[in-house]
């Protein structure tokens, strides 16, 4: 157990939908990270929040949004949802902005 | 051109084998981290070691070992002796600096071991 906590752990919707994932950090680490992982793409990095501020950005598409409120914990938004956004979706947490990462255990995202 | 790159997709072997999963990393920066993840069937990512550009020094833990060749841009990662709970995907990251000084990991596309009985 990597004490970082994701739910949903798995979520099932439509095309069009919006939806939220949740990520709780490890106690005491105050950057969290969120990925997508998928065949095609492989396990890309989407945001990066530090201490409640948004510090670096990947592919992350303009439909997705996330913040990390005052207690640390972050959320993902996902809306427009697409048959391709169906994926894995991991959430990391790390003490400052370049430690190791450790990782939830991941929402499963099914689009149909 | 990748930034990472496992080239081994699969590796299967039979257990107690020894095997060698490899990365070779490419980037201009000095300072940067390399990192393996192992990913077991149950989908978790689990973090296995993070090494700096500077310390070059290879190191063991138990079964797994690490060997980092800065001349080389690798940085490979051994199994000895190799159990089935071994199996999972191996993932090996770089980590170079943005432009808002964090430390952001491109991951390789992983190498599936499979160990068998």
């Amino acid at each position: 157990d990597s004490g970082v906590t994701q739910t949903p752990k798995h979520l099932i919707t439509a095309t069009g939908q919006r939806v939220t994932l949740r990520c709780s950090p490890r106690s005491g680490d105050l950057s969290v990270y969120w990925y997508q992982q998928s065949l095609d793409q492989g396990l890309q990095f989407l945001i990066q929040y530090y201490n409640g501020e948004e510090r670096a950005k990947g592919n992350i598409l303009e439909r997705f949004s996330a913040q990390q409120f005052p207690d640390l914990h972050s959320e993902l938004n996902l809306s427009s949802l697409e048959l391709g956004d169906s994926a894995l979706y991991f959430c990391a947490s790390s003490v400052g902005t370049s430690d190791e990462q450790f990782f939830g255990p991941g929402t499963r995202l099914t689009v149909l | 051109a990748q930034k990472v790159t496992q080239a081994q997709t699969e590796i299967s072997v039979v257990e107690k084998e020894d095997v060698t999963l490899d990365c070779v990393y490419e980037t201009r920066d000095t300072t940067y981290y390399l990192f393996w993840y192992k990913q077991p069937p149950s989908g978790e990512l689990v973090f296995l070691i993070r090494r700096n550009s500077f310390d070059e020094q290879n190191e063991i833990s138990g079964r797994y070992s690490w060997n980092f060749q800065k001349s080389t841009s690798s940085f490979n990662f051994t199994i000895t002796a190799s159990q089935v709970v071994d199996s999972a995907v191996y993932f090996c990251a770089l980590s170079e600096a943005q432009a808002g000084g964090s430390y952001i990991p491109t991951f390789g596309r992983g190498t599936s071991l499979i160990v068998h009985p």
